[in-house]
């Protein structure tokens, strides 16, 4: 079956760093990826894993372990603006569908 | 900027009637198109894969005659809920994938919301 997981809710004060987790299981494996989306708006992309270890994007940094099905977003520097839900998303190596967890609701506080 | 485009951002309407929504890939080509359903504080739920120049594949439980879905060109994918009730008042999203890496992009989607 497929199974994503990561926290409902997480919250941070501004300037700080907050690592985000998300483990899955799924029958097939073609990447995971992290997306951002502000209350009523569509998800943007924010980075793509394929391989096992760290991919850094500025303040945005997202790492996978392929054996332990495991992948963190790490945000470094805090800012309001990063208030968001956060989505992992897994895509299916045999049917390239992306599977979403429910994503993190991250509330950023002054 | 934006790769795909998705049209309209919203839509009110009575009971009974159908809505289209449109789904663009912008200066790319998309065989393929998806189309998802979000309800309020939930993730982001797969309706269909649209297949240009074919039938749509749809997921367990999503009604094909009552989300139709139309992949006429290798640009446009649409989405047509026919005879809307409230209960399909939802955000409407869909995505596509530009080469090379295929990221699913996605459009800004679409707040149905059926009187």
């Amino acid at each position: 079956g497929q199974n994503i997981d990561q926290p409902t809710e997480m919250t941070a004060t501004e300037g700080a760093i907050v690592q985000i987790n998300c483990t899955y299981q799924t029958s097939g494996f073609n990447g995971l990826f992290w997306y951002q989306q502000h209350a009523g708006e569509a998800p943007t992309f924010l980075s793509y894993n394929v391989l096992d270890g760290l991919e850094e994007k500025g303040r945005f940094s997202s790492f996978l372990s392929r054996s332990k099905g495991y992948s963190y977003l790490l945000l470094k520097e805090l800012q309001m603006k990063d208030s968001a839900s956060y989505l992992c998303a897994v895509r299916d190596g045999n049917t390239d569908k992306l599977i979403f967890g429910t994503g993190t609701r991250l509330q950023v506080f002054p | 900027g934006a790769v795909v485009s998705q049209h309209p951002s919203r839509v009110i309407c009575k009971s009974g009637t159908s809505v289209k929504i449109e789904c663009r890939s912008l200066d790319f080509q998309a065989t393929t198109m998806f189309w998802y359903r979000q309800f309020p504080k939930q993730s982001l739920m797969l309706m269909a894969t649209s297949n240009e120049g074919s039938k749509a594949t749809y997921e367990q439980g999503v009604e094909k005659d009552k989300f139709l879905i139309n992949h006429a060109s290798l640009t446009l994918s649409t989405l047509t809920v026919t005879s809307a009730h409230p209960e399909d008042s939802s955000f409407y999203i869909c995505s596509a994938s530009p080469p090379p890496k295929n990221i699913q992009y996605f459009g800004a989607g679409t707040r149905l919301s059926v009187l």
